[in-house]
């Protein structure tokens, strides 16, 4: 089956730098990624959608300049936390779409990063 | 009204014990997807269904098109199946995954 996996799977950073998360698609192309985040208790939230070769489109509210993605290839995508801040703690979790299979969505395990 | 809403929130079961989880939705869907959550956070997809039923292992997972719900069960349910299970729709025409509430389960041995 198909497979998506990130890296890292936890991070800890001091408050102001930035954080790179890497999301593969290990046996498949992935013509779209998308990119969640979960708040304890809370239910997953989609952060931004984004195609290969273009640039994402970010959901309301969630700052562009701040979650930068890049979706430079099709088994790549990645997302950094610039200038991190304890409020951006969370689990990150990345899914990717295969062209035309698109009822399909595979998941990636997560990232979880605490921001000191 | 939350477009998914699952029941029950929590649950609690002995070992051996048959679950079921249910999820409704108030959308037109092309897909449906049942997810399951660690404790860790880590995410398993369990099952993508858009129509009938589909089952994997000790794992099933229903869906009834026209009565906008699915039910994802458990048989002989283990401790290792503590986790939370999230159902989450694709709506029709639209990108975007819409995620349920999640449903938190402990099997007690």
């Amino acid at each position: 089956g198909a497979v998506v996996s990130q890296h890292p799977s936890w991070v800890i950073c001091k408050s102001g730098t930035s954080v790179k998360i890497e999301c593969r698609s290990l046996d498949f192309q992935a013509t779209t990624m998308f990119w969640y985040r979960q708040f304890p208790k809370q239910s997953l939230m989609l952060m931004a959608t984004s195609n290969e070769g273009s640039k994402a489109t970010y959901e309301q509210g969630v700052e562009k300049d701040k979650f930068l993605i890049n979706h430079a290839s099709l088994t790549l995508s990645t997302l950094t936390v610039t200038s991190a801040h304890p409020e951006d703690s969370s689990f990150y979790i990345c899914s990717a779409r295969r062209r035309a299979f698109y009822n399909e969505q595979f998941f990636g395990p997560g990232t979880r990063l605490t921001v000191l | 009204k939350n477009e998914v809403e699952q029941s029950p929130q929590n649950l609690t079961a002995q070992e051996g014990e048959f679950i079921t989880i249910n999820c409704s939705y108030s959308v037109g869907i092309s897909a449906l997807h049942w997810l399951q959550q660690h404790p860790g956070g880590g995410i398993v997809s369990l099952f993508m269904l858009s129509s009938g039923k589909k089952k994997h292992g000790r794992l099933i997972a229903t869906i009834n098109i026209q009565e906008k719900h699915s039910s994802l069960h458990i048989t002989a349910s283990h401790p290792r199946d503590s986790a939370v299970y999230i159902c989450a729709v694709r709506k029709t025409s639209y990108d975007k995954v819409i995620f349920g509430p999640g449903t938190s389960l402990s099997v007690i041995p």
